[in-house]
């Protein structure tokens, strides 16, 4: 059981580049969500899913897309990278909502430059 | 709104002595509550959690956080701190309606000294 993945790692990109944060999760959670991390701002939400075929917005959708084709994968996309989006991403997923635990993957480590 | 608040944002102990990390919640019915850690390059694990009950909730690692109400507070607590236990700490507040989403705090950085 791998848990929550993701990739890539690490990834430096150029402005108004576009990319693809992949995370894939195989414990079969209906809810998936995509946070960054800011120094002195704790984590943000970015985009969530309550299951396959259905997003929403969270706090800081701005510059992100995201799909859920499947219950496994939930991909964000950066259409056109700006520097201010240089942050620590994470994705997570829990069974359901509510009290559940959310499960978090290792993040990925964005620089724009 | 849901928010978090978190006033110390780097605490050091030294080893062996007690630890205790500050959260405050604003939301407007009873909240679940967590507490992650979060291990230098790593991602967040889950120390505890409160939905209901017992408003005193024990979680792994030797850790406990006691939920009050009248002080909108859940403060995490460990008698006995190791030096493992150098990471930063985040305290979340989760909504109870629609999605599974957290809002988190901006964290207490812990330094364990010898």
């Amino acid at each position: 059981n791998a848990g929550v993945t993701q990739t890539p790692k690490f990834q430096v990109l150029k402005t108004g580049q576009s990319m693809t944060l992949q995370c894939a999760q195989d414990m079969n959670h209906e809810y998936m969500s995509w946070y960054r991390q800011d120094p002195g701002m704790g984590l943000r939400l970015i985009h969530y899913s309550v299951g396959a075929g259905i997003t929403d917005q969270g706090e800081v959708p701005n510059g992100y897309n995201v799909s859920r084709s499947t219950t496994e994968d939930f991909p964000l996309r950066l259409l056109s990278a700006a520097p201010s989006q240089t942050s620590v991403y994470f994705c997570a997923s829990s069974i359901a909502g509510g009290s559940e635990t959310q499960y978090f993957g290792p993040g990925t480590r964005l620089l724009v430059l | 709104a849901q928010s978090v608040t978190q006033p110390d944002i780097h605490i050091t102990v030294s080893e062996g002595a007690s630890l205790e990390l500050r959260c405050n919640y604003s939301y407007g019915a009873t909240p679940y509550l967590f507490w992650y850690v979060q291990s230098p390059g790593q991602g967040l694990q889950l120390l505890l959690k409160y939905f209901s009950g017992d408003t005193l909730v024990q979680g792994i690692k030797g850790f406990e956080a006691e939920f009050k109400r009248s002080q909108s507070s859940f403060n995490l607590r460990k008698p006995s701190v190791h030096w493992s236990d150098a990471a930063e700490y985040f305290c979340a507040v989760g909504a109870i309606t629609g999605a599974n989403n957290l809002f988190f705090g901006t964290g207490t950085r812990l330094t364990i000294i010898p």
